[in-house]
């Protein structure tokens, strides 16, 4: 198994508050992803970085922001989270090539409730 | 943008049949990539099978095969000799070539295995 971590795993909290979720790679990927999944939607891409402090938006960005300091570690953070942010929030990571069918690994995810 | 629909939310099967899920896309590229991913109850996303566009011939990974319509734009997925440790969502995802390998997921079929 790739060597991906998400902390915390599940995670209740309430509207208004900020919350920042990490992600954290052992494989020295240079892409990382947060995806968010929910019903009736599949996965939907949030933000991605492809180098330390080099990120870009997703399909479904607005409320969200990322940094990436490290190789590492990926943070997404929920500046003043909803309750429409209740969903549960996957990382990925890649392999640097694009010419190639290299798959993305998937972290365990994180189970966010906003009440 | 491109876009992967699944339209079936929900498929059951008797184990030791066949089942085939259905997934269609819209692309303007004409290189890319397509993947079937597994979730089980375990939420973890298990990459099944992968197609690169250029190929005619259809990816298989033991009892799992595809049928790649690239013409109709469709990427099927049949699971043969069917067995209760493959119920779980299944997703389809499209990745382009090129850019930063970003994933764009199907709504997501659940599979029931009936014993």
């Amino acid at each position: 198994d790739a060597g991906i971590t998400q902390s915390p795993r599940h995670k209740v909290t309430e509207t208004g508050t900020p919350v920042t979720l990490r992600c954290h790679q052992t494989e020295n990927h240079r892409y990382m992803y947060w995806y968010r999944q929910d019903p009736g939607h599949g996965l939907r891409l949030i933000h991605y970085s492809y180098g330390v402090k080099d990120t870009d938006k997703g399909e479904v960005s607005d409320g969200y922001s990322v940094s990436r300091s490290k190789t590492e570690d990926f943070l997404l953070t929920l500046e003043s989270a909803t309750s429409s942010q209740t969903s549960v929030y996957f990382c990925a990571i890649s392999e640097s090539q694009a010419l190639s069918s290299y798959e993305q690994y998937f972290g365990p995810g994180t189970r966010l409730t906003v009440t | 943008a491109q876009t992967v629909t699944q339209s079936q939310p929900e498929m059951s099967v008797q184990e030791a049949e066949t089942v085939t899920l259905s997934c269609t896309y819209d692309t303007s590229e004409s290189d890319y990539y397509l993947f079937w991913y597994k979730q089980p109850p375990s939420r973890q996303m298990i990459l099944v099978i992968r197609q690169e566009a250029y190929k005619q011939q259809n990816a298989t990974e033991n009892r799992f095969s595809v049928n790649f319509q690239k013409a109709a734009k469709s990427f099927s997925l049949k699971i043969s000799d069917s067995q209760l440790g493959d119920a779980a969502m299944y997703f389809c995802a499209y990745r382009s070539i090129q850019g930063a390998q970003k994933l764009v997921f199907g709504q997501g079929t659940r599979l029931t295995i009936n014993p």
